[in-house]
């Protein structure tokens, strides 16, 4: 089984930079996602991180350490439409492909 | 990229009627797709897991003579929520993935029983 944290709720302002963390605990690492989900609409696939290291991809980074079972999705120069639910989720190794997914973290820009 | 077809977006019937919700991956053959239950304010919660040709896998405590799901074609799947009474009234969510692509999902169907 997994174990997946992260933050409830987190507001940043219009243009910075925002960090959203995950913690996780399971017997068998495949790989982890982020995704953005809007209010009342299905999620979008972010990243994917299968490796240590920071994977970037526009404003959007996301950081992987297996052996600390962690990672953080950052989000650089924050517009509003960044305002919804980043739902960590993270797949067991043994040839399921599956994720658990995490609660997610509803994040509030404001100007 | 991948896209993921969910029909219909909103669907509102009386209690005890069925209703049928499909998804297709329409540029890539997905081997497995995956249906989503979601509540308000909640996470995603798995309620099956189906590969093309067999049975679907449900999760614990999801009925499956209640929420049958067929997965016919590699780029088709459907959910059929049969006898649906207002607490099944919910977001519904498929995605696809083979072993290339990571989960894709469809819009969501929002389900309303009266």
């Amino acid at each position: 089984g997994q174990n997946i944290d992260q933050p409830t709720e987190m507001t940043a302002t219009e243009g910075a930079i925002v960090q959203i963390n995950c913690t996780y605990q399971t017997s068998g690492f495949n790989g982890l996602f982020w995704y953005q989900q809007h209010a009342g609409e299905a999620p979008t696939f972010l990243s994917y991180n299968v490796l240590d290291g920071l994977e970037e991809k526009g404003r959007f980074s996301s950081f992987l350490s297996r052996s600390k079972g962690y990672s953080y999705l950052l989000l650089k120069e924050l517009q509003m439409k960044d305002s919804a639910s980043y739902l960590c989720a993270v797949s067991e190794s043994g040839g399921s492909y599956i994720p658990t997914f995490g609660r997610g973290t509803s994040l509030i820009v404001h100007p | 990229g991948a896209v993921v077809s969910q029909h219909p977006s909103w669907v509102i019937c009386k209690s005890g009627t069925s209703v049928k919700i499909e998804c297709r991956s329409l540029d890539f053959q997905a081997t497995t797709m995956f249906w989503y239950r979601q509540f308000p304010k909640q996470s995603l919660m798995l309620m099956a897991t189906s590969n093309e040709g067999s049975k679907a896998t449900y999760e614990q405590g999801v009925e499956k003579d209640k929420f049958l799901i067929n997965h016919a074609s590699l780029t088709l799947s459907t959910l059929t929520v049969t006898s649906a009474h207002p607490e099944d009234s919910s977001f519904y969510i498929c995605s696809a993935a083979d072993r290339a692509q990571p989960q894709h999902f469809g819009d969501g169907t929002r389900l309303s029983i009266l």
